[in-house]
């Protein structure tokens, strides 16, 4: 079964720092996504993204952050300077066509101190 | 816009019995309708879809969902509980779009007592 991979697991890192998180969708995919999930909330879109660029975008989803597919195979989300609230589990998804469902990644838990 | 709600942000049943969580959605066009399961520390594996076929959709593990238009719900439904269905589960729209997201509900902790 084909999957979506993220890594790493679980970061930490230091308020106002710079972190990148990865995923490799399944490689017949078209769109991709990033999601969080803050503890004990519920899951919320971040960006839609799609034919290389993004297609939509949440509220959440400010200047701090971007999203890119640097080489036809990875997807990354940027935040540029994390804040104590970027505190979550982000889940990158991906889907082949319209009518397909969406494949998560296990996610990356990012823990801001 | 599109919403989702799930009525009731904890179920309990017991081992063999009926499982029912419920969810309903708003949505300005035809939606999609999905439900998810997460189990503790791991992501979200797709339990079911449906995408404008079939009302009556089955899923992995035993579960299964109808699509009812008239009362805007897609209700989860298994007819007898197994320990390992304890988790967390969400209800999700979209609408298909092209480049659509898809929109959760709060979700429903399931609970299976012994």
């Amino acid at each position: 079964e084909p999957e979506v991979t993220q890594t790493p697991s679980h970061q930490v890192t230091q308020m106002g720092q710079e972190v990148i998180l990865r995923c490799v969708p399944i490689s017949n995919h078209l769109y991709f996504y990033w999601y969080r999930q803050i503890l004990g909330q519920k899951v919320e879109f971040l960006v839609s993204f799609y034919n290389n660029e993004i297609s939509e975008k949440s509220e959440i989803f400010d200047d701090q952050f971007s999203v890119e597919r640097p080489d036809g195979s990875n997807f990354t989300l940027k935040i540029r300077s994390t804040k104590l609230e970027d505190s979550a589990m982000y889940f990158c998804a991906s889907r082949q066509g319209r009518s397909s469902g969406y494949t998560f990644g296990s996610g990356t838990r990012l823990t801001v101190v | 816009a599109q919403s989702v709600t799930q009525l009731g942000s904890h179920v309990s049943v017991s081992e063999g019995a009926l499982v029912l969580l419920r969810c309903n959605y708003s949505s300005s066009v035809p939606p999609y309708l999905f439900w998810y399961v997460q189990y503790p520390n791991q992501g979200l594996q797709l339990l079911l879809k449906y995408t404008s076929a079939a009302t009556l959709v089955k899923g992995i593990n035993g579960f299964e969902a109808e699509f009812k238009k008239s009362e805007t719900s897609f209700h989860l439904t298994k007819p007898s509980a197994h320990m390992s269905d304890a988790a967390e589960y969400f209800c999700a729209v979209s609408d298909l779009t092209s480049g659509s997201r898809l929109t959760f509900g709060e979700g429903t902790q399931l609970t299976v007592n012994p």
